[in-house]
């Protein structure tokens, strides 16, 4: 069975500072890997991607994958008040259109 | 485009009622996903289809549930009958084929179903 484990949090962190997001998964043929956000009462929206191992850069959004250790993360850098939301971490495997999702983490900005 | 179009946004039923959820995906995506999410369980695929056609049910929790998909812009969930443990907030999202699977799910914007 294929799962994707986040901690549920929530994680808190001050206004600036950077948030990390982490993911593990538990199945080694998965090759495409999605963050979502989620606002309360919202729907998924993608913020990043990534597919080969390394870090990924857009803005204060980082995505770094390690294939070897099955984990990928998010790191937000600067964070505003504006980021609270649930970060769900999405994995697919090779050859797959279908993502699994992790439960999601709760994140908050405190001014 | 307008995205996925999911209706109606709320529903609050009686326990025994049939309920049905409705979708349109965005026009040209060859995938279809019905989702369920719950603070237990996050987010469960209950459902896709591939061109209209149900590829893997597997997800759907009961023969209560049934999906259908009868042409490319347009999908029904139905829950018959419905109970209160249906709670929760159906998502639909499309995809479309590519020359990789690293495409991106866009989601609709739910239907938080209440069964009282």
């Amino acid at each position: 069975q294929k799962e994707v484990e986040q901690n549920s949090g929530p994680l808190s962190v001050p206004e600036g500072a950077i948030a990390s997001l982490n993911c593990t998964y538990s199945d080694r043929g998965s090759q495409s890997f999605f963050w979502y956000r989620q606002y309360s009462g919202k729907s998924p929206e993608l913020i990043m991607s990534i597919y080969s191992n390394g870090d990924k850069e857009d803005g204060r959004f980082t995505a770094q994958l390690n294939k070897a250790s099955q984990y990928v993360s998010l790191l937000i850098r600067d964070s505003q008040p504006s980021d609270s939301a649930t970060y769900l971490c999405a994995v697919k495997q090779g050859g797959s259109y279908i993502p699994t999702f992790g439960r999601g983490t709760s994140l908050i900005v405190h001014p | 485009d307008a995205g996925v179009i999911q209706s109606p946004r709320h529903e609050v039923t009686e326990m025994g009622q049939e309920v049905t959820l409705r979708c349109k995906p965005i026009s040209g995506h060859d995938y279809l996903f019905w989702y369920r999410q719950t603070m237990m369980r996050g987010l469960e695929l209950l459902i896709y289809f591939n061109n209209n056609v149900p590829i893997d049910d597997s997800g759907m929790p009961e023969d209560r549930f049934s999906a259908k998909m009868p042409n490319a812009s347009f999908s029904t969930l139905k829950i018959q009958p419905s109970e209160p443990r249906d709670s929760a907030v159906y998502f639909c999202a499309s995809t479309p084929w590519g020359r990789t699977t690293n495409t991106e799910a866009f989601f609709g914007q739910g239907t938080r179903l209440t069964v009282v």
